[in-house]
């Protein structure tokens, strides 16, 4: 199994611009988790999805969209980039926990983003 | 809401030593969990060890265990042994349980940098 992965690694962007970042994972997970870390900071929840065709708003999820059409993936849009968005996201997935809670959160490699 | 704090930025320790990072965090929530990642040099989060606050019964992980103080509201955890791979940044973490509602949101600490010295 790949886990969880990102595309891509890196991107430059110019201010405006718009992109998209994939993530995908293998482990048929329910949950799926958008992060910014940024330096001196732990990471920061962006966004999340708690199955396919559900999302929700995080802890700073202004100037994000994010899609989940499919269990594996889970799309993180930035419409007009700003410098402030300069970061690295991390994706997470995590199961179902039946005893009532969710599981551990296993996280891909990340992407640095530079804004200019 | 909920904070996490590291309040060691840096730490270094000799290879084979042992060492102790240390977290508190705070929240009224009785019910959830607490996790410490790594993150080395390639920048991968890597789970290190959970723990759930139901549990008395500290967490360990071969070289790695936690010290929870759950009136205390302190999560440190304890590297035995440490290897030139353990240098890294470590995150402290909490995570809510379900309740119905809600985030399943992530809180992490600023982290501890960590350098194993050969």
């Amino acid at each position: 199994n790949a886990g969880v992965t990102q595309t891509p690694k890196f991107r430059v962007l110019k201010t405006g611009q718009s992109m998209t970042l994939l993530c995908a994972q293998d482990m048929n997970h329910e949950y799926m988790y958008w992060y910014r870390q940024d330096p001196g900071m732990g990471l920061r929840l962006i966004h999340y999805s708690v199955g396919e065709g559900t999302t929700a708003k995080g802890e700073v999820p202004d100037g994000y969209n994010v899609s989940r059409l499919k269990k594996q993936n889970f799309l993180l849009g930035l419409e007009s980039a700003a410098p402030s968005q300069t970061s690295v996201y991390f994706c997470a997935s995590s199961e179902w926990a039946l005893a009532g809670g969710t599981d551990t959160q296993y996280f891909g490699p990340g992407t640095r983003l530079t804004v200019l | 809401a909920q904070t996490v704090t590291q309040s060691q930025p840096e730490m270094s320790v000799q290879e084979a030593e042992t060492v102790t990072l240390s977290c508190t965090y705070d929240t009224s929530e009785n019910n959830y969990y607490l996790f410490w990642y790594k993150q080395p040099p390639s920048r991968q989060m890597i789970l290190v060890i959970r723990q759930e606050a139901y549990k008395q019964q500290n967490a360990t992980e071969n070289r790695f265990s936690v010290n929870f103080q759950k009136a205390a509201k302190s999560f440190s955890l304890k590297i035995s042994d440490s290897q030139l791979g353990d240098t890294a940044m470590y995150f402290c973490a909490f995570m809510k349980q379900w309740s119905g509602a809600g985030s399943y949101q992530l809180t992490f600490g600023k982290g501890t940098k960590l350098s194993v010295i050969p």
